[in-house]
């Protein structure tokens, strides 16, 4: 089992609210990515870490960003928070050396 | 880009045998083809991968032609907690970027 967490779990904000949705491994990946997903669509990279330090922008552009400062955590940040950005986000890791990606259980947002 | 292509749904009786197809005929050497499953909007589980040859896990067994253009997932007695998105994924070559499509609904049904 993957020990992969992401909080909170659903968040219900209003516009102009700068976020940050939390994703944290307890298994010492190097590689952590952030997914958005909206319902009954495909998932899209928006964010992708190497290591400590280390972030890229995937293919969908976002407003937000993100940091990885420690190995195990990889927060995303939205800094002024707007109807559009009403998705799923999710968070994997997977460790180097293997392409097998393991998921959290997703951050619901929704913006008024 | 390395892409995949599922039949956007099936249904499949409990008990039997669920097959899912997939066509990645751009798929290079080298590259494997990972197999998971999101069920309702939790976050997707890996079930299962291979390069070349038939696999076989507790979950189901994968298939890929000699070609590597196609593979089948098999889950092998369906149930009803097997009803759920099933993505054939491959990584888009020499980045890190896994491409998901929209995959298939499978409905088991009772």
């Amino acid at each position: 089992e993957a020990d992969i967490y992401q909080t909170p779990r659903y968040l219900v904000i209003g516009t102009g609210k700068k976020i940050t949705l939390e994703c944290s491994q307890t298994m010492g990946h190097d590689k952590m990515y952030w997914y958005q997903q909206d319902p009954g669509m495909e998932l899209h990279l928006i964010h992708y870490s190497y290591g400590v330090n280390s972030t890229e922008k995937g293919d969908l552009s976002s407003e937000s960003t993100v940091s990885r400062i420690r190995t195990e955590h990889f927060p995303l940040t939205l800094e002024s928070a707007r109807p559009s950005h009403t998705s799923q986000y999710l968070c994997a890791s997977r460790p180097t050396g293997t392409d097998t990606q393991y998921f959290g259980p997703g951050t619901r947002l929704t913006v008024l | 880009d390395a892409k995949t292509t599922q039949p956007p749904s099936m249904d499949c009786a409990e008990g039997r045998a669920a097959n899912l197809p997939c066509n990645h005929s751009t798929i290079s050497g080298n590259e494997y083809v990972y197999w998971y499953r999101q069920i309702h909007s939790q976050g997707p589980q890996y079930i299962i991968h291979g390069l070349k040859n038939n696999e076989t896990n507790e979950m189901a067994s994968l298939i890929i032609t000699e070609d590597r253009k196609s593979s089948t997932l098999i889950l092998p007695h369906a149930t009803l907690r097997d009803t759920a998105v099933y993505y054939c994924i491959v990584k888009d070559p020499g980045t890190y970027k896994y491409i998901f499509g929209t995959g298939t609904r499978l409905k088991v049904l009772a």
